[in-house]
């Protein structure tokens, strides 16, 4: 079982609905959890970070975290062809330290 | 412009022939990190260091090396590169405790034929 697990996707959205990306992991004792857009061939950037149950939002963006499951979603409302892109979850253990695992990545297309 | 600089952003090698990969950030960041990026691996670290001449293994260690004598640079160096080395490689830097925003450079394609 991987630390981390995506869908792979791709998962494609008109432009305009609800896009909604899930995570998995595996380590109970993590702590931070992280939600990274990856253009094709550019580097990661960080859109979400989330630390405690529940859901946090930043402008179209959501982030839930269910602790108990395990579980990370991501939803974007409104989604616009320039949100294509591929969405990492990357959780981490301790807060402040490195040890950061990344998951293989969900391709998102939204068409317009 | 705070960024973290890598060179060289692509290179084509051939197998045995030692090349360094430079990292450079400009945020003062104690952390800095190397991942390797597979198709349907993500990212995977390679090395990170803590601070000045400290480093730790990660995840694949194998087949690379590093070395952190100043607080900016921290390059990753293949000692005799191999086919399987060909991949997409990102330094990282990060602020210690409590910072959790991880920084990448832009990427370095690296292909060993």
């Amino acid at each position: 079982q991987k630390e981390v697990e995506q869908n792979s996707g791709p998962l494609s959205v008109p432009e305009g609905a609800i896009a909604s990306l899930n995570c998995t992991y595996s380590d109970r004792g993590s702590q931070s959890f992280f939600w990274y857009r990856q253009y094709s061939g550019k580097s990661p950037e960080l859109i979400m970070s989330i630390y405690s149950n529940g859901d946090k939002e930043d402008g179209r963006f959501t982030a839930q975290l269910n602790k108990a499951s395990q579980y990370v979603s991501l939803l974007i409302r409104d989604s616009q062809p320039s949100d294509s892109a591929t969405y990492l979850c990357a959780v981490k253990r301790d807060t402040g330290g490195f040890k950061t695992i990344f998951g293989a990545g969900t391709r998102l297309f939204v068409k317009a | 412009e705070a960024q973290v600089t890598q060179n060289p952003r692509y290179l084509i090698t051939v197998t045995g022939k030692k090349l360094t990969v430079t990292c450079s950030q400009n945020m003062n960041h104690e952390y800095m990190s190397w991942y390797r990026q597979d198709p349907g691996l993500g990212l995977r670290q390679i090395y990170y260091s803590m601070n000045v001449e400290v480093t730790d293994k990660g995840d694949v260690p194998e087949g690379y090396k590093v070395s952190r004598k100043e607080k900016r640079n921290f390059p990753l160096i293949l000692e005799s590169p191999s086919p399987n080395q060909t991949s997409l490689y990102f330094c990282a830097s990060k602020k210690g405790s409590p910072g959790n925003t991880i920084y990448f450079g832009e990427g370095s394609w690296l292909t060993v034929v």
